[in-house]
């Protein structure tokens, strides 16, 4: 399995309360994803990095900020978290434009 | 926008039959496709990656394939185990602009039944 944690692996928290999830790779991968799964959306891209310092816009960002400071570390955060933003989040890595490898995800609920 | 569909949602097989999986997306400039299994409460697991140049991929009793002209990709799995019981997903990336984007299918949930 590629080396990927995710912490923390279940948080609940209160509307308006900010929110980080972590994503940590020990494989050295340039580009790092996080997506969210909701039931009858499927997985959707949020955003992504390419590098350290790099990173864009996916699919559903609105609400989202990430941060790269380190290859290894890919911070998902949550300014202000609502309710529909309760959902499971995954954290991805890959080495190119090939394949992606997914971390065993956070389960985040928004009360 | 790509659109990818898998169909049936839910497929519910004897232990020892073969089965294939469905997968087909709409706009067929693809950099690549891959294969998911995700048990209830995992991550995924990525089990077949096909780039567009490629037709097919196997590993044990998987084999991918991929038309790309049609829009379309099967899951083929041979001599059905319980333990193949989870949810595949596949998705595609898309060459040109977007292509770090991964596009999925809701899945099929598949149940082999002992």
């Amino acid at each position: 399995d590629a080396g990927i944690t995710q912490s923390p692996r279940h948080k609940v928290t209160e509307t308006g309360t900010p929110v980080t999830l972590r994503c940590h790779q020990t494989e050295n991968h340039r580009y790092m994803y996080w997506y969210r799964q909701d039931p009858g959306h499927g997985l959707r891209l949020i955003h992504y990095s390419y590098g350290v310092k790099d990173t864009d816009k996916g699919e559903v960002s609105d609400g989202y900020s990430v941060s790269r400071s380190k290859t290894e570390d890919f911070l998902l955060t949550l300014e202000s978290a609502t309710s529909s933003q309760t959902s499971v989040y995954f954290c991805a890595i890959s080495g190119g434009l090939d394949e992606q490898f997914f971390g065993p995800g956070t389960r985040l609920t928004v009360l | 926008k790509q659109e990818v569909t898998q169909i049936p949602a839910a497929l519910s097989v004897p232990e020892g039959e073969n089965l294939v999986l469905n997968c087909s997306f709409t706009d067929s400039a693809i950099y690549n496709l891959q294969w998911f299994r995700q048990d209830p409460g995992k991550g995924l697991t990525s089990l077949l990656l096909i780039q567009s140049s490629q037709r097919e991929q196997t590993s044990g009793r998987l084999n991918a394939s991929l038309d790309k002209s049609s829009g379309r990709s099967t899951l083929y799995i041979a001599a059905s185990q319980p333990g193949d019981s989870a949810t595949y997903l596949c998705a595609v990336k898309n060459s040109g602009a977007g292509s770090y984007q991964l596009t999925f299918g809701k899945g099929t949930k598949l149940s082999v039944i002992p």
